[in-house]
């Protein structure tokens, strides 16, 4: 499909665990998107790309929290040792304006369960 | 304060009936806004955008108080498939030159037969 496509759907991992999660974006996507959606909540920015460039990262909760995006394509979020109060969705999204983000596309999740 | 806030709801409302939903946000260097919808385990999809004037989209009207710092999502005539969370994202110019994101939590509509 051309959409964003994120994997795995779900994750269960136990404490301390390190974890990574993929976001393929739609292709030509120059922005790139990463959220945190804990239940009953709205999405939390985490960290933010423009091509391979990682421009903000002012929202990752803590430096367990890693990102790349090497070739300005598909990216990866990374958390170390996992804790439980890690257990979230994790959502990635794609935009085609540089630096605008409007008019975001997301992916379906990752369901990150930390036991 | 939150930079983006929403009432959480739930709003239920019968079939019919016209509900309004608003969204308040704290940075006046805010450039551009949006409702988005999220269903159920789902993830969120763009509704619409929000311009100054005003705009409409079948049964979806969004308005923008820039004055007062707020938008507003008008829902006429609702359907069960409304039944949804309603998302407010606001824009606000970052370091860099790109627009920083944030999203409110969300109204729960739960649209009753």
């Amino acid at each position: 499909g051309a959409g964003v496509s994120q994997s795995p759907r779900y994750k269960v991992a136990k404490r301390g665990q390190d974890v990574a999660l993929r976001c393929d974006p739609i292709s030509g996507h120059v922005s790139l998107f990463w959220y945190q959606q804990a239940l009953g909540q709205g999405p939390e920015f985490l960290t933010y790309f423009q091509n391979e460039a990682q421009l903000d990262k002012s929202g990752l909760p803590s430096d367990r929290f890693f990102a790349e995006r090497p070739e300005g394509s598909v990216s990866t979020l990374k958390i170390q040792r996992t804790q439980q109060e890690d257990s979230a969705v994790y959502l990635c999204a794609s935009s085609l304006d540089p630096g605008q983000g409007k008019k975001q596309f997301f992916g379906p999740g990752t369901r990150l369960t930390v036991l | 304060r939150k930079e983006v806030e929403q009432d959480p709801g739930p709003f239920n409302v019968p079939e019919g009936a016209t509900v309004a939903f608003n969204c308040t946000y704290s940075n006046s260097a805010s450039q551009s806004f949006f409702w988005y919808r999220q269903d159920c385990r789902k993830e969120p999809k763009l509704l619409m955008s929000v311009y100054s004037s005003g705009n409409e989209d079948g049964r979806f009207t969004a308005q923008l108080n820039r004055a007062s710092q707020y938008i507003s999502l008008l829902i006429r005539d609702s359907k069960l498939s409304d039944s949804a969370t309603y998302l407010c994202v606001v824009n606000t110019p970052g370091a860099g030159g790109y627009q920083k994101v944030t999203f409110g939590t969300g109204t729960k509509l739960q649209v009753i037969p």
